[in-house]
């Protein structure tokens, strides 16, 4: 089964520190993932997708096939950061699948 | 060019009642899917529609359906309403159904009284 897992619903981190927002996921075959971002009143939106490996705002993620993970990354936090954020898995029939969402707090 | 639009963008409903829910994709994306946004679940897929077919499909009871048209435009009804079904009902579109980005609209919020 498809499953995408965010292990914290709320991460806190002051201006500057590193952040790493976690994403693990759960499918057999190929998985194709992203990370989707909404800022506060504003459309959710896509941050970066894994087969791009770019660099949007700052944030990064590596597929790590051994641990499934797809954990997204910044070396330093900016208080416009904060927003919610979604990983998402697309796997079988193309349907895509989002984990619970982790909200990030960037305290100034 | 223009965005996702949902129509309506809040609504409230007594339990029983049915509702539907319109969508309009960006022009040329020919692939519509649907959400469920509630603060406990995070984002439930409910179906997905592509060149009028659903393709995909949540585990949602039969009281939610969709359908897309011609235009691309997309409905999804909800019959027998529960106070469970109060939640943000997100759509997106894109262009193609078995990858790419995403495109969200602002959402349709429902309230079940």
């Amino acid at each position: 089964a498809q499953r995408v897992t965010q292990p914290e619903k709320l991460l806190s981190v002051f201006k500057g520190a590193p952040v790493e927002l976690k994403c693990n996921y759960s499918y057999s075959g190929s998985p194709e993932l992203f990370w989707y971002v909404q800022y506060s009143r504003q459309r959710l939106q896509l941050l970066l997708r894994h087969i791009s490996r770019e660099s949007i705002k700052g944030f990064t993620a590596d597929l790590n096939k051994g641990e499934t993970s797809f954990h997204l990354k910044k070396p330093f936090a900016q208080e416009e950061d904060s927003a919610m954020y979604y990983c998402a898995l697309r796997g079988e029939g193309g349907k895509l699948i989002f984990g619970q969402g982790t909200e990030l707090s960037v305290k100034p | 060019k223009a965005g996702v639009t949902q129509t309506p963008r809040y609504l409230i409903k007594t339990r029983g009642q049915q509702v539907t829910l319109s969508c309009s994709p960006i022009s040329g994306h020919r692939s519509v899917s649907w959400y469920q946004q509630t603060p406990g679940q995070g984002l439930q897929f409910l179906f997905e529609y592509f060149s009028e077919t659903q393709r995909n499909k949540g585990n949602f009871p039969g009281r939610f359906s969709g359908r897309q048209f011609s235009n691309s435009r997309s409905e999804m009804n909800v019959s027998t309403l529960e106070l469970g079904d109060s939640a943000l009902y997100l759509c997106a579109s894109s262009l193609r159904q078995d990858g790419g980005e995403l495109f969200f609209g602002e959402g349709s919020r429902l309230t079940v009284l």
